[in-house]
């Protein structure tokens, strides 16, 4: 299988610890994108890599939140001191850039995150 | 700035009966629209997308859109749902020129009923 893989797909953790997840994007697109989803709503941005440069932030993205795609491959997306109100399915998109592609975004599975 | 509007949280209907999930927008620049479903516990699949053209798209599964500029509407029609369809349905914009991040909606919940 060639898609968007993210790992862990789940994770649950203690308020106040550090957690970090990765995404692998499909091989050849350059843009890869990040997602917080929570229950009823839609995917909200938060930030994007074209290949290793990352090229905007959401305001949704506090301190506490950093990403990287070293190398323009894989990315990982940490939060640290994770608060309750970090719950949520964190997704990874990949796209192939080009205008013609109009940015249609490839999902991974997600991983969910729960903090206690 | 752009904006997407999904009017209906959750649309239940029958089997084999016609389905139309309603997404509007809001935008000052030309859009892209698309439409992806999301069954659960999984990410997001792309069913169609407007780019240029014909305004009427066809996708996947048997799903169909209509770009309707004058009413910056994009609904989303089945003309006959199956029990699989069941899943969440976003709506989701981006603007020409620019970064083309998308914008998505809340989702509309689309429950088949046998």
């Amino acid at each position: 299988d060639t898609g968007v893989s993210q790992n862990p797909r789940h994770k649950i953790t203690k308020r106040g610890q550090n957690v970090t997840f990765r995404c692998d994007p499909i091989s050849e697109h350059n843009r890869l994108y990040w997602y917080r989803q929570t229950l009823g709503q839609g995917p909200e941005f938060l930030t994007y890599f074209q290949n290793e440069a990352q090229l905007e932030k959401s305001r949704l993205l506090s301190d506490r939140f950093s990403a990287e795609r070293p190398k323009g491959s894989f990315s990982t997306l940490e939060i640290q001191r994770t608060e309750q109100g970090d719950s949520a399915m964190y997704l990874c998109a990949s796209t192939p850039w080009g205008i013609s592609s109009g940015n249609e975004q490839f999902f991974g599975p997600g991983t969910r995150l729960t903090v206690l | 700035a752009q904006s997407v509007t999904q009017l209906d949280s959750q649309v239940p209907v029958f089997e084999e009966a016609p389905v139309e999930l309603r997404c509007n927008y809001s935008s000052s620049v030309s859009v892209y629209l698309f439409w992806y479903v999301q069954y659960p516990n999984q990410g997001l699949q792309l069913l169609l997308k407007y780019l240029s053209g014909s305004t009427l798209v066809k996708g996947i599964n048997g799903f169909e859109a209509e770009f309707n500029k004058s009413q910056t509407s994009f609904h989303l029609r089945k003309p006959s749902v199956h029990i699989s369809d069941t899943a969440e349905y976003f709506c989701a914009v981006s603007e020409s020129g620019g970064s083309y991040i998308p914008t998505f909606g809340r989702g509309t919940s689309l429950i088949v009923h046998p």
